[in-house]
């Protein structure tokens, strides 16, 4: 069945170090995927996205690696800062009309 | 920068009454989704829309459930007999093409009494 998921429910990290955010996708055939932050009481904001042709892709401090071989996408942002701290969900396209949604991961940001 | 509006912000209802809930998406948009999330659980799709029709639907999206594009610019989430399982925050989205990124709206946090 479809399952977007995520191992770890809550990471917590120290201002400024990098955070690390890793998903696990199941449908082998889904060629794009999006990671969203999520604010308390908001909607999912986009981050940043990677299609099946590419392994990396940078923005700014995020990059998402995608390894097809194993179904695992992660998220990374480097010198996190308190303004990241949210629920993380990784997406994934499981069919043309249907973007699933993983379980989401909570970053806090100690000061 | 567009936005995807999403009126009203919050919804309480009885049960068993009807509700709409409803969206006004980005101008250029030409596919669009109704998701929910229950407090402290993830988004889950509900139904996808184009051209008029439904494209993809989900086992939660049952006859209770309709959406309707009536005059081209809003997008509507009807649910016909609220059940207290519905309460959740429902967000509507937005796509320009296919396998592009969605836009989302802030929600509509909807609470059945």
């Amino acid at each position: 069945g479809e399952s977007v998921g995520l191992h770890l429910p809550t990471l917590s990290v120290q201002e400024g170090d990098n955070s690390i955010i890793n998903c696990a996708y199941s449908n082998s055939a889904s060629d794009y995927f999006i990671w969203y932050k999520q604010e308390s009481g908001k909607g999912p904001q986009f981050i940043i996205d990677i299609r099946s042709n590419m392994d990396k892709r940078q923005g700014q401090r995020v990059t998402v690696l995608l390894n097809k071989t194993v179904k695992h996408l992660s998220l990374q942002i480097a010198a996190t800062q308190p303004g990241d701290s949210a629920v993380y969900f990784c997406a994934e396209f499981y069919s043309s009309y249907k973007l699933i949604f993983g379980s989401g991961t909570r970053l806090l940001v100690r000061p | 920068e567009p936005e995807v509006t999403q009126t009203p912000s919050h919804q309480v209802t009885q049960m068993g009454q009807e509700v709409i809930l409803r969206c006004v998406p980005i101008s250029n948009h030409l596919y669009f989704y109704w998701y929910r999330q229950i407090l402290g659980q993830k988004v889950e799709f509900l139904v996808s829309f184009y051209n008029n029709e439904i494209s993809e639907k989900s086992e939660i999206f049952d006859d209770q459930f309709s959406v309707e594009r009536p005059d081209g610019s809003n997008f509507t989430l009807k649910i016909r007999s609220t059940k207290l399982e519905d309460s959740a925050m429902y967000f509507c989205a937005g796509q320009g093409a296919t396998n592009e990124k969605l836009f989302f709206g802030s929600g509509t946090q909807l609470s059945v009494l």
